[in-house]
Formats: structure tokens, C-alpha cells, sequence
């Protein structure tokens, strides 16, 4: 079965401190994985993606994250935080074999402190 | 370019009772996807739409149902109102239903059961 884990429901980080948000995910075929973020009373928006190639990505907004695939990792990674990174952060992951479905995680909220 | 718009941004019903809720997708998205946000938890998938087809399904039951327009635009309906139906529900966009499209969120509508 499909799925994604985010093991912190919360994380908390100093401003200008280097930030990391965990993932895990477990799919019965090669992933497509995503990350997503969501401010209050707002939809969510697109970060980045890994679909193949180089097992780092860089996203938007000076975010990155690294694909591992012997962990079955994805974690969110962005060297400097700023307070307005503040919001809900999601994991997600589609299954190659399975097609349209996104499977999210239950999200981890950033909150960065000045 | 235009978003994903999504209307009423709030509703109050009863349980019991039927609901639609509207979806306008980005400006040359053909395939839409709905999910369900739970209060602390991440969107669950519904189903989504390709050219006016289902194109996959979640675990919902029946009464969640869909459409999908000439325009691309959706409908989401949910008949026989259950509390637990209340939820944020969310409509993404995507230019195909590729498994390495990134999709685009709206912002929500925030239906409210009693």
C-alpha cells in the first residue's frame, strides 16, 4: 500500500538556522514525490518535485530536498529560515504503478522563530 | 494567467441534506482532482477528472460524486450530508493527468455539516 509519513507534526527553528523537514514514504513501485506547502485558509502550493535524475532538487523559495532512495526518504531541507516560512508543510508522493492518486502525509508545522 | 478558483468559499448545511461545491481550472489544465482536508490532517484524494471522464477514485463512497465540463471546469456533489463530511475540500488543476504533473491548488471550500 501507498503512503507517506511525516514523523513531526511540529518543528521549530530559529531565523536565519538552517531547517529540515522529515518524509518517508512507502510505494509499491518507482515514486513520484512532492512538497507542498499551506498558509492559513489557503490551498496548498506546489514547492517542488523528484520524478527522476539528480537525487537533489531545488525548489521554490530557496527550498531544496533530498531524494534517498535506500531510506525511502524526502526530506525538505532550506540552509537559511525566515519567519515567513512560517505554515504547514505536506509530503507527497504518487505511485508510478498506480497513476493518478496523491497520497499526502499529515503535514508538519514550521514555525520560525526571530 | 488565472488560478484555480473555487466557489462558495464557505457553506453551512445540514446532515442530510445535498451539496455542490464549483471548480474553475488554471487556464489550459484539462484534468481535475478533488480532495477532503480534515481538520489537522492532510487532503485526502476524491477522485479526479480528465476530458469529462473519472479518471481514478479514492475510498470514498458513492455519494460523492463528480462532473467534469466542456471548459474543464468541475463540480463536486455530495448527497446525504454526514457530520463527518465537514472538511476543507480542495480542487487542483493540472495541465494532464501525468503522474509528474505538479498540481495546482485553490484555496478551498470550508463546508460545515450540523
Amino acid at each position: 500500500a501507498q503512503s507517506v509519513a511525516q514523523p513531526e507534526d511540529q518543528v521549530n527553528v530559529a531565523e536565519g538556522n538552517p531547517l529540515t523537514v522529515k518524509c518517508t514514504y512507502s510505494v509499491s513501485g518507482n515514486p513520484y514525490l512532492f512538497w507542498y506547502v499551506q498558509y492559513p485558509n489557503r490551498g496548498l502550493q506546489f514547492l517542488l518535485k523528484y520524478i527522476t535524475g539528480d537525487n537533489l532538487v531545488k525548489g521554490s523559495y530557496g527550498f531544496e530536498a533530498e531524494f534517498n532512495k535506500s531510506q525511502t526518504s524526502f526530506h525538505l531541507k532550506k540552509p537559511s529560515a525566515l519567519v515567513s516560512d512560517s505554515a504547514l508543510y505536506f509530503c507527497a508522493v504518487r505511485d508510478m504503478s498506480t497513476g493518478n492518486q496523491f497520497y499526502f502525509g499529515t503535514g508538519t508545522s514550521l514555525t520560525v522563530i526571530p | 494567467e488565472t488560478g484555480v478558483t473555487q466557489s462558495p468559499t464557505h457553506l453551512i448545511k445540514t446532515r442530510g441534506q445535498q451539496v455542490t461545491l464549483r471548480c474553475s481550472s488554471q487556464s489550459g489544465h484539462n484534468t481535475v482532482s478533488w480532495y477532503q482536508q480534515a481538520l489537522g490532517q492532510g487532503p485526502q484524494f476524491i477522485f479526479q477528472y480528465y476530458r469529462e471522464e473519472e479518471n481514478g477514485r479514492g475510498n470514498f463512497p458513492p455519494r460523492f460524486s463528480g462532473l467534469q465540463f466542456p471548459n474543464y471546469s468541475s463540480e463536486l456533489n455530495v448527497n446525504a450530508l454526514e457530520l463527518d463530511d465537514s472538511a476543507l475540500y480542495l480542487c487542483a488543476s493540472s495541465p494532464g493527468p501525468g503522474q509528474g504533473q505538479p498540481q495546482h491548488f485553490g484555496d478551498g471550500t470550508r463546508l460545515s455539516i450540523l
